[in-house]
């Protein structure tokens, strides 16, 4: 069974600096990979998705993956206090459409 | 294009009370998901369907859980006796034929 960790479990940043997040999975045949941003009491919103080694930017989001070391990481670039929010990582399995996500990191923006 | 819609935001209920979870998709959206996201947690699939049919169910605690889409739009989850446990938010998600998943705002449940 798939198996998905985040760390760090929370990150404090000033706006301007750059942010990483990472994720590990453990099934090694995964091939979908997603970042969400969930802000309180509101539903996902999909920033990135990656499904081939290397890097996929979208805007301000950048994530990386690396399937042999078994981990995708989120960078977010110039965040703002509006980025403050909840980060999650999704894996799609190959043989299910439902995804798997981790605990999430909880980042926090200060001006 | 309206986004997923699920009602109602919230409800707070008994031990013991049963209640209706309602979702409508994005038009033309083939595939719909519920998931359960208890407080500081992930979401955790609970059940999809493809069109009417149910995919996949085996996360969902059948004892007390119940999920239909009769025509393969909307959807209601059902709880017949709410526990405790069951405090979470409930959030539904649709897409097109397995692509990119869509979340609605969900409906937070507490259990008393």
């Amino acid at each position: 069974q798939q198996k998905v960790q985040q760390s760090p479990e929370s990150l404090t940043v000033s706006e301007g600096a750059m942010a990483s997040l990472n994720c590990t999975f453990s099934d090694g045949t995964s091939n979908n990979f997603r970042w969400y941003r969930q802000h309180s009491a509101k539903g996902l919103e999909v920033l990135v998705s990656i499904f081939s080694d290397g890097e996929k930017e979208e805007g301000r989001f950048t994530a990386h993956l690396n399937r042999a070391n078994l981990h995708v990481s989120l960078h977010i670039r110039e965040p703002q206090p509006s980025d403050s929010a909840v980060y999650l990582c999704a894996v799609r399995n190959n043989y299910a459409q439902g995804l798997t996500f981790g605990l999430g990191t909880r980042v926090s923006v200060f001006p | 294009e309206a986004g997923v819609t699920q009602s109602p935001r919230y409800a707070v209920l008994q031990e013991g009370q049963a209640v209706s979870f309602w979702c409508d998709p994005i038009s033309g959206h083939d595939t719909l998901y519920w998931y359960q996201q208890p407080r500081d947690q992930g979401p955790q699939l609970l059940v999809y369907f493809r069109d009417e049919a149910v995919i996949d169910n085996s996360q969902l605690p059948s004892d007390r859980f119940s999920a239909v889409r009769p025509k393969g739009t909307n959807s209601t989850l059902k709880i017949q006796s709410a526990k405790q446990g069951d405090t979470a938010t409930y959030l539904c998600a649709s897409s097109f034929r397995g692509r990119e998943q869509y979340f609605g705002p969900g409906t937070r449940l507490t259990v008393l």
